[in-house]
């Protein structure tokens, strides 16, 4: 099985909200990853769990807030968004996070700011 | 050297033509290059991988050609049908917990 599940498949959120984006792999992977894809645009690294520990941000402003509960999990915590995050978010997964790993990514999350 | 650059932006194909992607980067560190394709409303998924000890590998219609001196390496995809149509990115990495470096991405339409 290389599937990565990731729900809900589309959000609507106000300005004010707060949300939760959720993803899923049963792999035995042990890094994660979040991405933001725009339109026509490739995907944009946000964060890297390896190991259930954050290992990369790329400096991404503090309303996205990861989440790694455990090994099979990656949760994205979403406060205050503006407009311009309106994007796919994308999860994957890999091996360990290591060179030359297939990073298997889920369908993504289409998000929409209001 | 960041960077890893992707040409041409979109490409239209015959069925049962050539269609062939191009990618170019600069940082000699650069050690792993898969290829991915995106169906519109999908997540990409890894067509296929080269390393730069090899300078083809083939899986099906699908081939990487890789010239390390030129810095370059391209996707060609043989007898192109309408299902081939999509968004190919090409992207590189290099050792340690490293992300991807993704092109810009090509949107390829086959045409019957």
């Amino acid at each position: 099985d290389t599937e990565v599940t990731q729900t809900p498949k589309h959000l609507v959120m106000g300005m004010t909200n707060k949300k939760s984006l959720k993803c899923e792999q049963h792999m035995g992977h042990r890094a994660m990853y979040w991405y933001k894809q725009k339109a026509k645009k490739p995907p944009e690294l946000m964060f890297v769990y390896s190991y259930e520990k954050l290992s990369i941000n790329e400096s991404v402003p503090s309303r996205f807030s990861p989440e790694c509960p455990n090994s099979s999990l990656l949760n994205l915590h979403l406060h205050a968004l503006q407009p311009e995050d309106s994007a796919l978010y994308l999860c994957a997964s890999s091996q360990e996070g290591g060179l030359g790993e297939t990073q298997y990514f889920g369908p993504g999350t289409r998000l929409l700011v209001l | 050297q960041q960077q890893v650059k992707q040409s041409p932006q979109s490409l239209i194909v015959q069925k049962g033509g050539i269609s062939i992607i191009n990618c170019a980067y600069e940082n000699t560190a650069f050690d792993y290059f898969p290829w991915y394709q995106q169906f519109p409303g999908k997540g990409p998924a890894l067509l296929i991988a080269i390393r730069p000890d090899v300078s083809e590998k083939k899986e099906g219609r699908f081939t990487i050609s890789f010239n390390k001196s030129a810095k370059q390496f391209s996707l060609h995809i043989m007898d192109s049908q309408p299902g081939d149509s999509a968004t190919y990115f090409c992207a590189a990495s290099f050792s340690g917990n490293t992300p991807l470096v993704f092109g810009k991405g090509t949107r390829l339409s086959v045409i019957a």
